[in-house]
């Protein structure tokens, strides 16, 4: 069963508008991570914001901030005011992991959205 | 640090050819994991190591693959003989398990090319 969906293949918006990516997951484990990466075209994977499942604020740094609904098991990322430089592959993933020690899975990653930003 | 930090970069081999792609995660992290990334399959998680021992390995393709990890700085795949449907970017990252920093950190791949 695929865990991470992101239902948007491609995605084209104007410079400094606000951009929502979307992603749903599929997990019975309590205690997971959820993350999204950026992968420009030179093809390095850079992450950029991470969401405990038991963080009761939603994650941000800078002009990323990941809108987590767990009870709908979502995990949006929203960047505000785009720059043709956020023109990328995104990648939204999930870590289940006991975070009291126990062993932790590997990241699953869903498909990715192609955003590409305007001028 | 340097970050994880993979080799080679790129690697252009005949079919047939054994491959080896390595690896030097970032040091203290006890978690290290092997990703595939093509257009048809994304990123696919291959095997991963926590403490130098694999943990999962139900992601490697066939059993042309294998993957070491002798010590804690050191991983490799290797790929035995090579197939051109094994052409792909070969992401490996590291990274701990805690709560606030369980994020993967990844190298910057190595592109295989099997001709």
């Amino acid at each position: 069963a695929q865990k991470i969906t992101q239902t948007q293949p491609g995605m084209f918006v104007q410079e400094k508008e606000a951009v929502t990516l979307d992603c749903t997951y599929d997990t019975s484990d309590p205690s997971y991570g959820l993350f999204w990466y950026k992968q420009p075209s030179s093809g390095e994977m850079i992450f950029l914001i991470y969401q405990g499942s038991y963080d009761q604020q939603n994650a941000t740094e800078g002009r990323y901030s990941l809108n987590f609904q767990k009870a709908r098991k979502s995990a949006n990322l929203v960047i505000s005011a785009s720059q043709l430089g956020d023109s990328a592959m995104y990648f939204c993933a999930m870590r289940e992991a006991p975070w009291d020690g126990g062993g932790a899975d590997g990241l699953t990653f869903g498909k990715g959205t192609h955003l590409i930003i305007q001028p | 640090d340097a970050g994880v930090i993979q080799s080679p970069r790129h690697e252009v081999t005949e079919m047939g050819q054994e491959v080896t792609l390595r690896c030097k995660p970032i040091s203290g992290h006890d978690y290290l994991f092997w990703y595939r990334q093509t257009m048809m399959r994304g990123l696919e998680l291959l095997i991963y190591f926590n403490n130098n021992v694999p943990i999962d390995d139900s992601g490697m393709p066939e059993d042309r693959f294998s993957a070491k990890m002798p010590n804690a700085s050191f991983s490799t795949l290797k790929i035995q003989p090579s197939e051109p449907r094994d052409s792909a970017v070969y992401f490996c990252a590291s990274s701990l398990v805690h709560p606030e920093g369980p994020e993967a950190f990844f190298g910057q791949g190595t592109r295989l090319t099997v001709v």
